[in-house]
């Protein structure tokens, strides 16, 4: 199974500050990573796909970056909705994986 | 408009069963992978089972072969996971999800608790 490292655990940022998570595979996946944002009580919705194309109706802040081993999902200038749970997730291999998730929180 | 509506969910003592269903609307169902995802309290997102869009083709995570299975009915735009054999790790949200890659659409999800 490829298991998938994020960091850090946690982000402590103020709005308008620059966001960067990083997610490591135990392997190279190619470029066939997702990012997800998931706020309190709601479904994660996904942002990017196959590394660094938004999905439809991300704002153009979020961009994603990476393939092989290492990958990044920067946030260029937060917003206060921005403030969520971010997982990554590959689609290399069965079973499909998730990272353990970086929380970005409000300093 | 996509729509993911899960139902099913509940309380169930340990060595129990359940059938979990999602009823999709606003795509194609027939021709697109379907996908569960869960997440059990406070903790991240677990991949748990993806069934290819004709029904010929399904994977699990580890944890679940040989007590879950997934199905479809193409004719009513219908997923369904059949969780059998359940134990108390097993308690989470059950999200029901579209594409088996990188899903982009999650329903909102329903809750299995698994506890005597």
């Amino acid at each position: 199974e490829i298991v998938l490292t994020q960091s850090p655990a946690t982000l402590s940022l103020s709005p308008g500050e620059r966001a960067t998570l990083s997610c490591r595979a135990s392997q190279s996946i190619r470029n066939l990573l997702a990012w997800y944002q998931q706020k309190p009580g709601q479904a994660p919705r996904l942002l990017i796909y196959d590394a660094s194309n938004r999905a439809t109706g991300i704002p153009a802040r979020f961009s994603g970056s990476g393939s092989g081993t290492d990958f990044t999902l920067t946030i260029s200038s937060l917003e206060p909705e921005d403030f969520a749970v971010y997982y990554c997730q590959q689609r290399y291999d069965w079973p499909r994986t998730f990272g353990q998730g970086t929380k970005v929180e409000i300093k | 408009e996509v729509r993911l509506v899960e139902s099913g969910g509940g309380l169930v003592q340990p060595g129990g069963s359940l059938r979990l269903s999602c009823a999709a609307s606003g795509f194609t169902f027939s021709a697109v992978w379907m996908t569960w995802v869960r997440q059990a309290p406070g903790r991240g997102l677990e991949w748990v089972a993806s069934i290819k869009h004709d029904g010929t083709e399904e994977h699990y995570v580890d944890s679940v072969k040989g007590r879950f299975t997934i199905s479809r009915d193409n004719a009513k735009n219908s997923l369904v996971l059949q969780l059998n054999s359940l134990r108390v790790e097993d308690t989470a949200i059950y999200y029901c999800a579209k594409n088996g890659g990188s899903p982009d659409y999650l329903g909102q999800g329903t809750l299995v608790t698994v506890s005597s």
